[in-house]
C-alpha cells in the first residue's frame, strides 16, 4: 500500500512569491490534514479537508489556503511568502473521522521543505 | 491553549524500558489519545491509540488511568533507533476547534549505548 506522498520534496522561493504544495493521500482515505513544522517547534495545525470541504482551520492568516480535489488529493497554497514561512510542511491523511470526534490515526508524508530567501 | 503537556526531553539506555507521560487535564469524553514518533526530516509515524485502561501492540503499550487526565507510553527494551521525538495527541470533538490537532513540541527521547 502506497503511503502519503508529497511534492515537491524541497521548494525554494523568495519573499512575496506564492508556493503550491501537493499531497496524495493513502488510497481510501478521505481526510487530509496540513501542518507546519518550523525549526525547533512542534507541529502546528493548518487545515483539515474531508470530502472536498474545509472542516477546520488552525490559527494561520488567510494567505494560507488550500483545496481538496475529487480524488481526495490536496493542495496547500501560501501567498505573499514571508521569511517566517520557512518550514517543513507535512500532509497527513486518515479514514473519515467518526462523526463527533477526531480520533482516527493520521498517516503522514515526509513533507515539503519550503525555504524562503 | 495547549491541550497536552509532556517532558521536553528524556534520556535512557539500550535495553531499558522507557515510560513517557503526557498530561491532558481537559480531556473530553469523546477524545482518544494517540501517540506518534518522529525522526528528523520525516513525518510522524503512528505508534498507538487508546481510550481507557491499557492498550498493547507490537511496539508499545499505552496506559490510561480511570480519570483519563494523563497517559503513559511505554517502550520496552529500547534501542538506539528509538531515539526520536514522541508526540501525544488528544483528539477533540469536531465542534471544539483545532485544539485536538495541535501536537505541541513533543518529548525528545535520546537512547545511549
Amino acid at each position: 500500500e502506497a503511503g502519503v506522498t508529497q511534492s515537491p520534496t524541497h521548494l525554494i522561493k523568495t519573499r512575496g512569491q506564492q508556493a503550491t504544495l501537493r499531497c496524495s493521500p493513502i488510497s481510501g482515505h478521505t481526510s487530509v490534514y496540513w501542518y507546519q513544522q518550523a525549526l525547533g517547534l512542534g507541529l502546528q495545525f493548518l487545515l483539515w479537508y474531508d470530502e472536498g470541504e474545509e472542516r477546520n482551520r488552525g490559527n494561520f492568516p488567510p494567505r494560507f489556503s488550500g483545496r481538496q480535489f475529487p480524488n481526495y488529493s490536496s493542495e496547500l497554497n501560501v501567498n505573499a511568502l514571508e521569511l517566517e514561512d520557512s518550514a517543513l510542511y507535512l500532509c497527513a491523511s486518515s479514514l473519515v473521522p467518526v462523526r463527533g470526534f477526531v480520533g482516527q490515526p493520521q498517516h503522514f508524508g515526509d513533507g515539503t521543505r519550503l525555504s524562503i530567501l | 491553549l495547549a491541550k497536552t503537556t509532556q517532558p521536553i526531553s528524556m534520556d535512557s539506555y539500550e535495553g531499558q524500558e522507557v515510560n513517557i507521560t503526557c498530561s491532558h487535564n481537559n480531556i473530553a469524553t469523546n477524545d482518544y489519545i494517540t501517540w506518534y514518533q518522529q525522526f528528523p526530516s520525516q513525518g510522524p509515524r503512528f505508534i498507538i491509540q487508546g481510550y481507557k485502561t491499557k492498550v498493547t501492540n507490537e511496539v508499545a503499550s499505552l496506559f490510561i488511568p480511570a480519570d483519563r487526565k494523563s497517559s503513559t507510553l511505554s517502550l520496552p527494551r529500547v534501542s538506539l533507533s528509538d531515539t526520536a521525538v514522541y508526540y501525544c495527541l488528544v483528539g477533540a470533538t469536531t465542534g471544539g476547534g483545532a485544539d485536538g490537532l495541535t501536537f505541541g513540541k513533543g518529548t525528545h527521547l535520546i537512547i545511549q549505548p
